[in-house]
């Protein structure tokens, strides 16, 4: 029973190039999260994405950065033109449909822009 | 916004020794969620706790949602290597997308 995976686990990209994130939520999960860790510090809240909508792009930047869950295969967060302070590790979680429902999370991508 | 100041930040103690460490929130809240990241990976879920005054235990782990439902404590007892890593206090917002709000965490090295 796999759990949430993510890939790549690593990527470097160059300041103004394009970075892909994918997340494949755990068997059976509908809702998917996506977080972003800065160094020393805790998980923000990017944006919460149900098939083939976004529910809630609150912490998410308002320039460059994108998501989608569609209906068949996996969550992709995109960043566009990526800058130095776009380096960090990006978290997926998901989790099923009932309230309550534990998020459990991927084992993250760590973006390196150089 | 919401806001959880989560102490102390760092903790150095030997193998044996108990851990206290504790968060606080501006807010009301009706959920604290207690997580552990070890280096390199995502966190895992470790005590959930829905309603004030509850006290939770997870093996060698006991944690409690405070009665103001403002702050939430995890102690761990007789610490061992492996418990090294990044504790996290989390709340989950209501009323829609249920996301997760993190303190700052609190790393923890263990001495053998």
């Amino acid at each position: 029973n796999a759990g949430v995976m993510q890939n790549p686990r690593h990527l470097v990209r160059r300041r103004g190039q394009e970075a892909r994130l994918r997340c494949s939520p755990m068997k059976g999960h509908s809702h998917v999260y996506w977080y972003r860790q800065l160094p020393e510090e805790g998980l923000k809240f990017m944006v919460y994405l149900q098939k083939e909508n976004i529910i809630d792009e609150s912490g998410m930047p308002k320039e460059r950065f994108s998501a989608e869950f569609p209906k068949e295969g996996p969550s992709i967060l995109r960043i566009q033109q990526v800058v130095r302070g776009d380096s960090a590790a990006y978290f997926c979680a998901s989790s099923g449909l009932a309230v309550k429902e534990t998020q459990y999370f991927g084992p993250g991508t760590r973006l390196l822009v150089l | 916004g919401q806001q959880l100041n989560q102490s102390p930040q760092s903790m150095f103690i030997q193998e044996g020794e108990d851990v206290s460490m504790n968060c606080t929130s501006s807010s009301i809240f009706n959920t604290w969620l207690w997580y552990k990241q070890d280096p390199g990976e995502g966190p895992v879920l470790l005590i959930a706790l829905y309603k004030a005054g509850e006290l939770t235990s997870n093996g060698r782990l006991t944690a409690q949602f405070g009665i103001t439902r403002k702050d939430s404590f995890l102690n761990i007892s007789a610490s061992i290597p492996s418990d090294v890593g990044i504790y996290f206090c989390a709340e989950r917002t209501q009323g829609g997308s249920e996301k997760l709000v993190f303190g700052k965490g609190t790393k923890l090295t263990v001495n053998p």
